[in-house]
């Protein structure tokens, strides 16, 4: 059993459009991280939400944490072709590691 | 903007091989971290490094594996006997401090080929 499953694993998109990407759990979690990595490079932390129904925003983007502290969603509005990337979630455990979800695999086209 | 280096960029190394891969942390970070991605596949957690020794460490970081941090800048991974199934992308990563939101600033990754 996977700790988070994300879904979609991939999407492809036009330009324009406006997506959502899905981190679940059946855990609580004190926090949740999202992460975008592109190909041959680190993830980059994007945000961390912490307090059940947190909504963040970081310009285009809409992150929010399930009430119940188990899932997280991530909006894009109106994608650019520079959001294309691996979209993960990631949650802390035992000695500040982190776990990540499989990652969300954004493709958006001109 | 502070960031974490990783050298080298591309590592090829013969199997049974011994490799070190460095990182430099974020200067004001207490806590270190080693992941690895094989292609395809998630990042998967190594260990964690707090105060000179380590914190947490997965399966995946058996005997073969250690962490030091030699100096006050230097964070190193050693594979004692590289195996095929070593290769991947390593990465390190670093934090503030203990507790709050563990929030963890990742280099841009080594890329270890094990032939």
């Amino acid at each position: 059993t996977q700790l988070l499953e994300q879904s979609p694993q991939f999407l492809s998109i036009q330009e324009g459009e406006n997506l959502t990407v899905y981190c679940n759990s059946s855990s609580v979690f004190s926090s949740l991280q999202w992460y975008r990595q592109e190909p041959g490079e680190g993830p980059v932390l994007l945000v961390t939400v912490v307090t059940g129904g947190e909504v963040k925003k970081l310009k285009r983007l809409t992150f929010q944490f399930g009430d119940a502290r188990k899932d997280s969603s991530l909006h894009i509005t109106a994608a650019q072709p520079g959001d294309t990337g691996l979209y993960l979630c990631a949650v802390p455990g035992a000695g500040n590691m982190l776990t990540f979800g499989g990652g969300t695999r954004l493709m958006v086209k001109p | 903007e502070p960031e974490v280096t990783q050298t080298p960029s591309h590592q090829v190394t013969q199997m049974g091989q011994e490799v070190i891969l460095r990182c430099v942390p974020i200067s004001n970070h207490l806590y270190f971290y080693w992941y690895r991605q094989i292609l395809g596949q998630k990042v998967e957690f190594l260990v964690s490094f707090y105060n000179n020794e380590i914190s947490e460490k997965s399966e995946i970081f058996d005997d073969q594996f250690s962490v030091e941090r030699p100096d006050g800048s230097n964070f190193t991974l050693k594979i004692r006997s590289t195996k095929l199934e070593d290769s991947a992308m390593y990465f390190c990563a670093s934090s503030e401090g203990r507790g709050g939101l563990y929030e963890q600033y990742f280099g841009p990754g080594t890329r270890l080929t094990v032939t």
